[in-house]
């Protein structure tokens, strides 16, 4: 019972590269979000989609860009890595309902 | 501007005292939920409220929904060191399909 896997859990970038963070869900859900979290802090939004096709901006967008291709992908892209970005990135997705968001184990992004 | 805030920030207990966190917002919601995060994981869902003035009891955990459906508590009793972590409140507001946290209360429990 796989849920919600995103892939990698670390990695170190220099500034200026780019890298995509994965995440894919196994439960059919239309909802998937992007958060960042800084250390001890809550979860900020960086996007989300309410299904295949269909993304929007969060609270904190800039400098990352997403695509849903299809209901269980939804891929976190980093341009330009910024030193500002190192963060521990969760993945999250929801049913219809909206009842409960389920995690992944989250990405561990250090940009150098 | 943080839709939700929660108070206190961090919270250091002795095991067997009881505490409050609180998640305030200016907004009405249509529901609220609370997540507990553990070190090197992701949220994992404790409870969602729904009705105004809701109460619901998850053992010693015992979480409440505002009335004007603005603002919620999570009352623990008795904490024990198992109940250490970062406590999260959660909400869709009306008319979004964003899910926004608050910002976080870290608890830490002592023996």
């Amino acid at each position: 019972n796989a849920g919600v896997t995103q892939t990698p859990k670390f990695r170190i970038l220099k500034i200026g590269q780019s890298m995509t963070l994965q995440c894919a869900q196994d439960m059919n859900h239309n909802y998937m979000y992007w958060y960042r979290q800084d250390p001890g802090m809550g979860l900020k939004l960086i996007y989300y989609s309410v299904g295949a096709g269909i993304t929007d901006k969060g609270e904190v967008p800039n400098g990352y860009n997403v695509s849903r291709s299809t209901t269980e992908d939804f891929p976190l892209r980093l341009e330009l890595a910024a030193p500002s970005q190192t963060s521990v990135y969760f993945c999250a997705s929801s049913g219809q309902g909206r009842t409960e968001a389920f995690f992944g184990q989250g990405t561990r992004l250090t940009v150098v | 501007t943080q839709l939700l805030e929660q108070s206190p920030q961090f919270l250091s207990i002795q095991e067997g005292e009881n505490l409050t966190v609180y998640c305030n917002s200016s907004s009405v919601f249509s529901s609220l939920q609370w997540y507990r995060q553990e070190p090197g994981e992701g949220p994992v869902l404790l409870v969602t409220v729904v009705t105004g003035g809701e109460v619901k009891k998850l053992k010693r955990l015992t979480f409440q929904f505002g009335d004007a459906r603005k603002d919620s508590s999570l009352h623990i009793t008795a904490a024990q060191p198992g109940d250490t972590g970062l406590y999260l409140c959660a909400a869709w507001p009306y008319n979004t399909d964003k899910l926004i946290f608050g910002t976080g209360t870290r608890l830490q429990v002592f023996p």
